[in-house]
């Protein structure tokens, strides 16, 4: 079946240092999308992405659609306090309703 | 405001009930999902509704059920029949299938 791993699981940075994570697919995705989910909550949808090249920004958050489609990643830049939570990618292939969901990045910032 | 709302948010059943999980959304969309989330996994779909009086089963849809017969809502129900039904149950809709999924806040259900 269709795989998605996302990495690191982990990550610990200091407040202001900049991140990156990834996800990669042994499939061809057609559109990527990447949540922040805190504690308890529902995932919150951070951003969108349909066409393999794109790059696209959201505030200190930028997202790219790897040139392969088989691959994604997220940049957070100049973190915050509130950067803390689990960061997950999300892909689906053309045709279909489902949506792959990756194991998430617990990212943890240390003021 | 439009969104997702889930009710309850937490939930304690004893074993060998069923229970009912509420799922409302106020966006106009047409597709509705039901994920489940463990620790250290990710989303796993349940079921989804494409259309109002559609649905179909997901990855794991054994002993689950759900209904749409409204477009604003999807309800699960947690049978007995699931072994392990203990986990955090997220709610989800899109404007069609092929749009980005947005998600509700969570109802977490306890099996005593």
């Amino acid at each position: 079946g269709q795989q998605l791993n996302q990495s690191p699981q982990s990550m610990f940075i200091q407040e202001g240092e900049d991140v990156s994570m990834n996800c990669t697919s042994s499939s061809i995705f057609n559109t990527w999308l990447w949540y922040k989910q805190d504690p308890g909550e529902g995932p919150v949808l951070l951003i969108a992405l349909y066409k393999a090249g794109e790059l696209t920004s959201n505030g200190r958050l930028t997202a790219q659609f790897g040139i392969t489609r088989k691959d994604s990643f997220l940049n957070i830049s100049a973190s915050i306090p509130s950067d803390v939570g689990i960061y997950f990618c999300a892909g689906q292939t053309s045709g279909t309703y489902k949506y792959i969901f990756g194991t998430g990045t617990r990212l943890k910032v240390l003021a | 405001d439009g969104g997702i709302t889930q009710s309850p948010k937490y939930l304690f059943r004893k074993e060998g009930q069923n229970v009912t999980l509420s799922c409302e959304q106020n966006l106009n969309h047409d597709a509705m999902y039901w994920y489940r989330q463990d620790p250290g996994q990710g989303l796993r779909l349940i079921y989804y509704s494409q259309i109002v009086n559609d649905f179909q089963k997901g990855d794991i849809a054994e002993g689950y059920s759900v209904s749409r017969e409204k477009k604003e809502s999807f309800p699960l129900t947690v049978t007995s029949a699931q072994k392990n039904p203990t986990a955090f149950y997220l709610c989800a809709s899109s404007k069609d299938r092929h749009n980005e999924q947005f998600f509700g806040p969570g109802t977490r259900l306890t099996v005593l």
